[in-house]
């Protein structure tokens, strides 16, 4: 099946400076990439997507960056504030599925220090 | 506007008690269906998704079954819960936008098996 992979598991940024989530997955055919953002306690939401169509897609501070041909796509958040502190997971069409579910990486925990 | 109802929001069940989580989505047809658990600290993980009444794939083997009795209905059970079985229960649906739509969580169910 799709192997998504995710880091850094911990990152740890001071308040506006700039933070960077990376993941790689094994699908050459996958074409969708999602981000959701899970607070403390709470369900994930979707906070951006890409589909294989482009390579970068913007929403105010937060963008996302896809490279095709390696396999990688990443989440870069801009100008960050204590609450963006929260776990980020990336996630691919699953292809055991027939890609009708998503497979999530790992997550990686972002905290903004004020 | 579609929502997605999950409950109970808590529970905690003794070691080989049964388990029953129901889950059900408004405002929609015909939706893709999904159970993810995420264990404490860790990813989401595809237990099972079903894209129609009476349709269920099983994406991980154990004492968990799941069943669609009608077509915006959900429910996740087990005859005999183990301690591994504790976690944070998601339920979620999906539009018919094939493998690039977004995918809507429940609020989760969380389960501790003692």
């Amino acid at each position: 099946g799709e192997n998504v992979e995710q880091h850094p598991s911990t990152l740890s940024v001071q308040e506006g400076d700039s933070a960077v989530i990376k993941c790689t997955y094994s699908d050459s055919a996958s074409n969708y990439f999602p981000w959701y953002k899970q607070e403390l306690g709470k369900r994930p939401q979707l906070i951006i997507d890409i589909r294989s169509n482009v390579g970068e897609k913007k929403d105010q501070r937060i963008a996302v960056t896809l490279n095709k041909t390696a396999k990688h796509f990443s989440l870069h958040i801009t100008e960050t504030q204590p609450e963006d502190s929260a776990v980020y997971f990336c996630a691919a069409p699953h292809m055991d599925t027939g890609r009708r579910a998503l497979t999530f990486g790992s997550g990686t925990r972002l905290q903004v220090q004020p | 506007s579609q929502t997605i109802h999950q409950w109970p929001a808590t529970l905690v069940q003794p070691v080989g008690s049964p388990l029953s989580l129901e889950c059900t989505v408004e405002g929609t047809s015909n939706p893709n269906l999904y159970w993810y658990r995420q264990a404490a600290g860790r990813g989401l993980q595809l237990l099972f998704y079903s894209v129609g009444i009476g349709q269920i794939s099983s994406e991980v083997p154990q004492n968990l079954s799941a069943s669609r009795p009608q077509d915006r209905q959900f429910i996740l059970s087990s005859k005999k819960l183990l301690l591994s079985d504790s976690g944070f229960y998601l339920c979620a649906w999906r539009g018919l936008a094939g493998e690039t739509g977004e995918l809507f969580f429940g609020e989760g169910s969380r389960l501790t098996v003692l």
